[in-house]
């Protein structure tokens, strides 16, 4: 079993600074097989990024993913008010699918 | 777009069963790959099974094998997930996931990918 392992546990910055979030896995993940999520409070998780780097559909593009084996980054280049909330790395490609713990990004 | 609308809130007896539902309208059900999740109040997502129901391959989280099962009806394109042996830790909201499959890397088979498509989650309570 892959274990993500995301980092910082919490992250409290302003509305316009940039968000770096990583996320580690235990074994090196094939294919470029790592989403992000976004969680909102009292809402379901929504796709940002898969394939490491490609952005869902409606996502804008100050997300961006990148990295590769075992090191993955989701970073946010200018947070916006509604970019606030709780964020997950998904492996797939292998059973079973497994999430990191999560990063909360908070408002300082 | 794919909309997942999910059955309603249960409340179980430990040691019963529960069978959440999930219909799919728009997109093609046949050709994605279903998944059921799992989130416990304040905690991360855990994922339980998936299916790919062009291919009827299915695969199952080692932790939730021999008490989930994971069915599809393409009739009237809605998932199935049951749940059997509840205990009080299963309490969590349950959501049905759509999304791509891939090629697991192990196997070569068709797996259930990314999740690009949520249901509006079902909480499961379990409490004698």
């Amino acid at each position: 079993e892959i274990v993500l392992t995301q980092s910082p546990g919490t992250l409290s910055l302003s509305p316009g600074e940039r968000a770096t979030l990583s996320c580690r896995a235990s074994q090196s993940v094939s294919s470029d097989y790592l989403a992000w999520y976004q969680q909102k409070l009292g809402q379901a998780p929504r796709l940002l990024i898969y394939g490491v780097s490609s952005r869902a559909t409606g996502i804008p593009d100050r997300f961006s993913g990148s990295g590769s084996g075992t090191d993955f980054t989701l970073t946010i280049s200018r947070l916006e008010p509604e970019d606030f909330a709780v964020y997950y790395c998904q492996h797939y490609g292998s059973s079973p699918l497994t999430f990191g713990g999560g990063t909360k990004v908070e408002i300082k | 777009q794919v909309q997942l609308v999910q059955s309603g809130a249960e409340v179980k007896k430990p040691g019963s069963s529960v069978k959440v539902s999930c219909t799919a309208s728009g997109g093609s059900f046949r050709n994605s790959a279903f998944s059921w999740v799992r989130q416990a109040p304040g905690q991360g997502i855990e994922w339980m099974g998936g299916i790919v129901p062009v291919f009827g391959t299915l695969s199952y989280s080692q932790k939730f094998q021999g008490r989930v099962m994971i069915t599809t009806d393409e009739s009237t394109s809605t998932a199935y997930m049951e749940l059997s042996g509840l205990r009080s830790d299963d309490t969590a909201v349950y959501y049905c996931v759509r999304g791509a499959w891939v090629r697991d890397i192990l196997t070569g088979y068709p797996t259930p990918g990314w999740f690009d498509s949520w249901g509006q989650g079902t909480l499961v309570t379990v409490s004698s």
